[in-house]
């Protein structure tokens, strides 16, 4: 079976770019989340999602970032406009049925504003 | 509020030694889920073990196991004949069965295994 699939695996942008990410999680999961990862602050949790509803968006840094779920299959994470202090990795992780189970992570997309 | 320290940001390991990565948590839920994810070089998170905190049992996986002692509130991971393979960060987490719980990560230990 397939793991959770991101893309792109690498991006660089200048900054004031929109910058979209996407991930397809593990089918037949039914939770996705979205992580970023820096050296400074370590892994944190940016959304949540259970049924393709969003239930916690609490670690969205600002209204830069959106995230989607429009199916079982598909979510983006976009950053509108983009800047240097974005520059991370970012991470899709999709777990069976909520977010007390296990999450299996996809490879992350590293991202870079300049 | 969850919490996660590892207090141990480095470590070196002689091939084929055993070693222990230490793990703390604070959590004032009475039921809880402890992971441990190990992130190679190649920056993926790659799922070891799992602890509930009513596991009667330490959990096992294979070459990994997981020292629980609930009183002590620690989770440490215990790697068994090391492996070259096995040099990494390794993370533990915490999430706690109520609601809808973020996992909380903790800061990480790079281990390191020398030939």
């Amino acid at each position: 079976d397939a793991g959770v699939i991101q893309s792109p695996r690498h991006e660089v942008t200048e900054m004031g770019q929109e910058v979209t990410l996407r991930c397809k999680p593990i089918s037949g999961h039914n939770s996705l989340f979205w992580y970023r990862q820096t050296m400074m602050r370590g892994l944190e949790l940016l959304i949540y999602f259970n049924n393709n509803v969003p239930i916690d968006d609490s670690g969205m840094p600002e209204d830069r970032f959106s995230a989607k779920m429009p199916n079982a299959s598909f979510s983006t994470l976009k950053i509108q406009p983009s800047e240097p202090r974005d520059s991370a990795v970012y991470f899709c992780a999709s777990s069976l049925r909520d977010s007390q189970d296990e999450q299996y992570f996809g490879p992350g997309t590293r991202l870079t504003v300049t | 509020a969850q919490k996660i320290t590892q207090t141990q940001p480095g470590m070196f390991v002689q091939e084929k030694e055993a070693v222990t990565l230490d793990c703390t948590y604070d959590t004032s839920d009475p039921s809880y889920g402890l992971f441990w994810y190990k992130q190679p070089s190649s920056g993926e998170m790659i799922f070891l073990i799992y602890q509930g905190s009513y596991d009667q049992q330490n959990a096992t996986e294979g070459r990994y196991s997981l020292n629980f002692q609930k009183a002590r509130k620690s989770a440490n991971l215990v790697i068994s004949a090391s492996q070259l393979g096995d040099s990494a960060m390794y993370f533990c987490a915490i999430i706690s069965n109520f609601g809808n719980e973020k996992l909380t990560f903790g800061t990480g230990t790079r281990l390191t295994i020398i030939p």
